[in-house]
């Protein structure tokens, strides 16, 4: 299965933009870009996901490299309730049709 | 909707026990999956479905079974208990179209399983 790459932690203050990248060079052509995150105690919750366009949701954007060898999640403002752990992961048609693997993700810490 | 619900939301068990944790949708999923978050970690598949009668193993199988009988339900049976089980479970479900606007794994509240 496809792997992505993202760093441990990041910072940002409240109401800036954020940008959360993520590293997946050996992804195949049928594998999507997907966002969660978890903030404290809770389960998993859906951010975002694309193919080869960029994306735009109610929660955030996702940009993605005409390569498609990485992406970025883009928190528009971030507010304190953004503070959670990020993960970005791939999932395709084919052996990982239905399955998602989370990686370690990226702690972003908001500072008031 | 309820969304995914999962019970219970606590459990300790004694190593060697057996026992069910339940995981319900209703929001007609095909797919369903089952993962485990210990401190500090992220989430590891244990065994997912893409529909009723489907299942298959995920990262971490081994002392799990599951099973599929209805498109609703997706229980996680815990064989024998042991002391490494004890984690954070949770339960999610999603449509299988990608390109459909409602796309996305929803995932229960967790089941604290200690085993002691």
């Amino acid at each position: 299965d496809a792997k992505t790459t993202q760093p441990n932690s990041m910072e940002s203050n409240e109401e800036e933009p954020v940008h959360l990248p993520c590293n997946h060079s050996t992804i195949s052509g049928t594998d999507y870009i997907h966002w969660y995150r978890q903030l404290p105690s809770q389960g998993p919750e859906y951010v975002i996901h694309g193919l080869t366009s960029n994306v735009n949701n109610r929660m955030a954007s996702l940009a993605i490299a005409e390569d498609r060898k990485s992406s970025t999640l883009i928190l528009h403002r971030a507010t304190l309730r953004d503070a959670a752990v990020y993960y970005c992961i791939l999932s395709g048609r084919g052996s990982t049709l239905g399955r998602l693997y989370f990686g370690r993700g990226t702690q972003l810490t908001v500072w008031p | 909707n309820a969304g995914v619900t999962q019970t219970p939301k606590f459990q300790v068990l004694k190593t060697g026990q057996s026992m069910t944790l339940q995981c319900a949708q209703d929001m007609n999923h095909e797919y369903m999956s089952w993962y485990r978050q210990d401190p500090g970690m992220g989430l590891r598949l244990i065994h997912y479905s893409v529909g009723a009668g489907i299942t298959d193993q995920g990262e971490v199988p081994n002392g799990y079974n599951v099973s599929r009988s209805t498109t609703e339900d997706f229980p996680l049976r815990l064989l024998s208990a042991a002391p490494s089980q004890t984690s954070v479970y949770f339960c999610a479900s999603s449509y299988s179209k990608k390109d459909s606007p409602n796309y996305g794994y929803t995932f229960g509240s967790g089941t604290r399983l200690t085993v002691v």
